[in-house]
Protein backbone atom coordinates (compact mmCIF):
# COMPACT_ATOMS: atom_id res chain seq x y z
CA UNK A 1 0.00 0.00 0.00
CA UNK A 2 0.69 3.27 -0.89
CA UNK A 3 1.76 5.95 1.97
CA UNK A 4 2.03 10.16 1.69
CA UNK A 5 4.16 11.85 3.99
CA UNK A 6 4.31 16.08 4.84
CA UNK A 7 6.78 17.21 6.75
CA UNK A 8 5.19 20.64 7.31
CA UNK A 9 2.62 20.62 9.89
CA UNK A 10 1.93 24.46 10.07
CA UNK A 11 3.99 26.83 8.46
CA UNK A 12 3.46 30.45 8.80
CA UNK A 13 4.93 33.05 6.33
CA UNK A 14 4.77 36.81 5.55
CA UNK A 15 2.95 38.02 2.57
CA UNK A 16 5.94 38.07 -0.49
CA UNK A 17 7.67 35.38 0.97
CA UNK A 18 8.74 31.99 -1.09
CA UNK A 19 6.81 28.48 -0.10
CA UNK A 20 7.79 24.88 -0.46
CA UNK A 21 6.02 22.02 0.90
CA UNK A 22 7.64 19.19 1.39
CA UNK A 23 6.01 15.63 0.31
CA UNK A 24 7.37 12.38 -0.11
CA UNK A 25 5.88 8.82 -0.87
CA UNK A 26 5.69 5.47 -0.54
CA UNK A 27 5.08 3.18 -3.31
CA UNK A 28 6.62 0.58 -5.43
CA UNK A 29 5.17 1.16 -9.19
CA UNK A 30 4.13 4.45 -11.35
CA UNK A 31 1.91 6.77 -9.69
CA UNK A 32 0.31 10.21 -10.56
CA UNK A 33 0.58 13.14 -7.73
CA UNK A 34 -1.59 15.80 -6.47
CA UNK A 35 -1.76 18.64 -4.69
CA UNK A 36 -5.03 19.83 -3.34
CA UNK A 37 -5.98 22.82 -1.23
CA UNK A 38 -9.06 23.38 1.49
CA UNK A 39 -9.71 26.96 1.92
CA UNK A 40 -11.38 27.61 5.14
CA UNK A 41 -14.83 26.67 5.26
CA UNK A 42 -14.37 24.96 1.74
CA UNK A 43 -14.29 21.99 0.17
CA UNK A 44 -11.23 20.09 -1.73
CA UNK A 45 -9.39 21.74 -5.13
CA UNK A 46 -6.85 20.63 -6.95
CA UNK A 47 -3.81 22.51 -7.36
CA UNK A 48 -2.38 20.60 -10.13
CA UNK A 49 -1.56 17.37 -10.99
CA UNK A 50 1.50 14.75 -12.46
CA UNK A 51 0.11 12.02 -14.36
CA UNK A 52 3.56 11.81 -16.75
CA UNK A 53 5.68 13.63 -19.01
CA UNK A 54 7.48 17.34 -17.48
CA UNK A 55 8.26 16.42 -14.18
CA UNK A 56 7.86 20.08 -13.22
CA UNK A 57 4.60 21.40 -13.23
CA UNK A 58 2.47 24.03 -12.90
CA UNK A 59 -0.72 24.67 -11.65
CA UNK A 60 -3.25 27.55 -10.51
CA UNK A 61 -2.53 31.06 -8.65
CA UNK A 62 1.06 30.77 -9.39
CA UNK A 63 1.62 27.17 -7.40
CA UNK A 64 3.95 24.60 -9.39
CA UNK A 65 5.42 21.16 -7.85
CA UNK A 66 8.55 18.96 -9.09
CA UNK A 67 8.36 15.25 -9.02
CA UNK A 68 11.77 13.78 -8.13
CA UNK A 69 11.24 10.20 -8.86
CA UNK A 70 14.46 9.41 -7.09
CA UNK A 71 13.84 11.08 -4.15
CA UNK A 72 10.29 9.80 -4.33
CA UNK A 73 9.40 13.42 -3.60
CA UNK A 74 6.59 15.75 -4.99
CA UNK A 75 7.38 19.28 -3.25
CA UNK A 76 4.81 22.53 -3.54
CA UNK A 77 6.49 25.76 -4.41
CA UNK A 78 5.23 29.34 -5.02
CA UNK A 79 7.71 31.99 -5.28
CA UNK A 80 5.45 34.68 -3.47
CA UNK A 81 2.71 34.00 -1.00
CA UNK A 82 -0.25 35.96 -0.63
CA UNK A 83 -2.55 36.26 2.24
CA UNK A 84 -5.43 34.58 0.74
CA UNK A 85 -3.24 31.85 0.17
CA UNK A 86 -4.05 30.67 4.05
CA UNK A 87 -5.38 27.44 3.91
CA UNK A 88 -4.78 23.57 4.49
CA UNK A 89 -2.67 21.77 1.77
CA UNK A 90 -3.11 17.93 0.74
CA UNK A 91 -0.77 15.78 -0.86
CA UNK A 92 -2.08 13.55 -2.49
CA UNK A 93 -0.75 10.03 -4.13
CA UNK A 94 -2.40 7.12 -6.31
CA UNK A 95 -1.22 4.17 -7.88
CA UNK A 96 -1.20 4.93 -11.99
CA UNK A 97 -3.64 1.59 -12.70
CA UNK A 98 -7.18 1.64 -12.59
CA UNK A 99 -9.95 4.03 -10.40
CA UNK A 100 -7.91 3.95 -7.21
CA UNK A 101 -8.81 6.41 -4.33
CA UNK A 102 -6.18 8.70 -3.37
CA UNK A 103 -4.02 8.44 0.34
CA UNK A 104 -3.52 12.01 1.44
CA UNK A 105 -0.72 13.40 3.34
CA UNK A 106 -1.55 14.23 6.68
CA UNK A 107 -2.25 17.76 5.69
CA UNK A 108 0.29 21.26 5.62
CA UNK A 109 -1.57 24.47 7.45
CA UNK A 110 -0.30 27.87 6.30
CA UNK A 111 -0.88 30.76 7.40
CA UNK A 112 -0.01 34.15 5.79
CA UNK A 113 0.06 36.94 7.96
CA UNK A 114 -0.31 40.27 5.63
CA UNK B 1 -15.72 21.82 -14.76
CA UNK B 2 -16.96 18.67 -13.23
CA UNK B 3 -19.39 19.34 -10.43
CA UNK B 4 -19.56 17.42 -7.45
CA UNK B 5 -22.73 18.10 -4.56
CA UNK B 6 -23.32 16.44 -1.37
CA UNK B 7 -26.81 17.05 0.21
CA UNK B 8 -27.20 17.97 3.23
CA UNK B 9 -23.71 19.98 3.98
CA UNK B 10 -24.69 19.96 7.77
CA UNK B 11 -26.75 17.57 10.18
CA UNK B 12 -27.64 16.91 13.17
CA UNK B 13 -28.71 14.07 14.65
CA UNK B 14 -29.97 12.15 18.10
CA UNK B 15 -27.86 9.09 18.70
CA UNK B 16 -29.29 5.96 17.97
CA UNK B 17 -30.76 7.79 14.50
CA UNK B 18 -29.62 7.01 11.04
CA UNK B 19 -28.80 10.00 8.64
CA UNK B 20 -28.38 9.55 5.02
CA UNK B 21 -25.97 11.71 2.53
CA UNK B 22 -25.93 11.89 -1.05
CA UNK B 23 -23.31 12.34 -2.89
CA UNK B 24 -23.92 13.49 -6.95
CA UNK B 25 -22.37 14.07 -9.70
CA UNK B 26 -24.21 16.78 -11.82
CA UNK B 27 -22.54 17.13 -15.07
CA UNK B 28 -21.08 13.94 -15.69
CA UNK B 29 -21.01 10.01 -15.15
CA UNK B 30 -19.50 8.34 -12.16
CA UNK B 31 -19.12 4.34 -12.28
CA UNK B 32 -17.13 5.64 -9.03
CA UNK B 33 -17.45 7.07 -5.87
CA UNK B 34 -15.21 7.26 -3.00
CA UNK B 35 -16.22 8.07 0.28
CA UNK B 36 -13.61 9.61 2.65
CA UNK B 37 -13.72 10.78 6.03
CA UNK B 38 -12.00 14.19 7.65
CA UNK B 39 -11.49 14.23 11.86
CA UNK B 40 -10.73 17.83 12.86
CA UNK B 41 -7.31 18.68 11.90
CA UNK B 42 -6.59 15.49 10.14
CA UNK B 43 -5.86 14.57 6.42
CA UNK B 44 -8.74 12.34 4.54
CA UNK B 45 -9.54 8.98 5.14
CA UNK B 46 -10.67 6.73 2.57
CA UNK B 47 -13.66 4.64 3.99
CA UNK B 48 -15.43 2.92 1.29
CA UNK B 49 -15.39 3.02 -2.59
CA UNK B 50 -18.30 2.83 -4.61
CA UNK B 51 -19.40 1.40 -7.86
CA UNK B 52 -22.10 1.61 -9.60
CA UNK B 53 -24.38 -1.28 -9.42
CA UNK B 54 -22.00 -3.36 -7.51
CA UNK B 55 -21.70 -4.24 -3.71
CA UNK B 56 -19.40 -1.23 -2.37
CA UNK B 57 -15.63 -2.18 -1.03
CA UNK B 58 -14.99 -0.95 2.21
CA UNK B 59 -11.73 -0.19 3.73
CA UNK B 60 -10.30 -2.36 6.76
CA UNK B 61 -11.79 -1.15 10.27
CA UNK B 62 -14.93 0.45 8.35
CA UNK B 63 -17.89 -1.45 9.69
CA UNK B 64 -19.79 -2.21 6.62
CA UNK B 65 -23.14 -2.74 8.54
CA UNK B 66 -23.74 0.62 9.97
CA UNK B 67 -21.99 3.02 6.97
CA UNK B 68 -24.48 1.78 3.91
CA UNK B 69 -23.01 2.56 0.72
CA UNK B 70 -25.41 2.09 -2.32
CA UNK B 71 -24.55 3.69 -5.69
CA UNK B 72 -28.13 3.19 -7.23
CA UNK B 73 -26.83 5.18 -10.71
CA UNK B 74 -23.98 6.81 -12.53
CA UNK B 75 -24.95 9.91 -11.00
CA UNK B 76 -25.86 8.78 -7.38
CA UNK B 77 -24.21 7.64 -4.31
CA UNK B 78 -25.23 7.55 -1.03
CA UNK B 79 -23.92 6.88 2.54
CA UNK B 80 -26.21 5.79 5.61
CA UNK B 81 -25.16 6.42 8.91
CA UNK B 82 -26.69 3.63 10.76
CA UNK B 83 -27.66 3.62 14.50
CA UNK B 84 -25.44 6.91 14.34
CA UNK B 85 -23.17 7.69 18.39
CA UNK B 86 -21.19 10.42 18.89
CA UNK B 87 -18.03 9.37 17.88
CA UNK B 88 -19.36 9.33 14.44
CA UNK B 89 -19.43 12.81 14.44
CA UNK B 90 -17.30 13.62 11.78
CA UNK B 91 -16.76 15.63 8.32
CA UNK B 92 -17.87 13.31 5.09
CA UNK B 93 -16.62 13.87 1.78
CA UNK B 94 -16.84 12.00 -0.96
CA UNK B 95 -15.67 12.43 -5.13
CA UNK B 96 -16.58 10.85 -7.97
CA UNK B 97 -14.26 9.54 -10.99
CA UNK B 98 -15.27 10.16 -14.51
CA UNK B 99 -16.38 7.47 -16.50
CA UNK B 100 -13.71 7.59 -18.99
CA UNK B 101 -11.35 4.83 -18.54
CA UNK B 102 -8.16 7.24 -19.12
CA UNK B 103 -8.97 9.70 -16.05
CA UNK B 104 -7.45 9.72 -13.00
CA UNK B 105 -9.02 12.67 -11.83
CA UNK B 106 -11.54 12.81 -8.62
CA UNK B 107 -13.97 15.54 -8.71
CA UNK B 108 -14.59 16.20 -4.81
CA UNK B 109 -18.06 17.22 -2.79
CA UNK B 110 -18.17 19.75 -0.47
CA UNK B 111 -18.40 17.66 2.24
CA UNK B 112 -21.15 17.06 4.83
CA UNK B 113 -20.57 17.80 8.99
CA UNK B 114 -22.31 15.33 10.71
CA UNK B 115 -22.78 15.99 14.67
CA UNK B 116 -24.45 13.23 16.57
CA UNK B 117 -26.10 14.58 20.08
Amino acid sequence: AQSVSQHNHHVILSEAASLELGCNYSYGGTVNLFWYVQYPGQHLQLLLKYFSGDPLVKGIKGFEAEFIKSKFSFNLRKPSVQWSDTAEYFCAVTPNMGRRALTFGSGTRLQVQP
Amino acid sequence: GAVVSQHPSRVICKSGTSVKIECRSLDFQATTMFWYRQFPKKSLMLMATSNEGSKATYEQGVEKDKFLINHASLTLSTLTVTSAHPEDSSFYICSAVPGVLSSYEQYFGPGTRLTVT
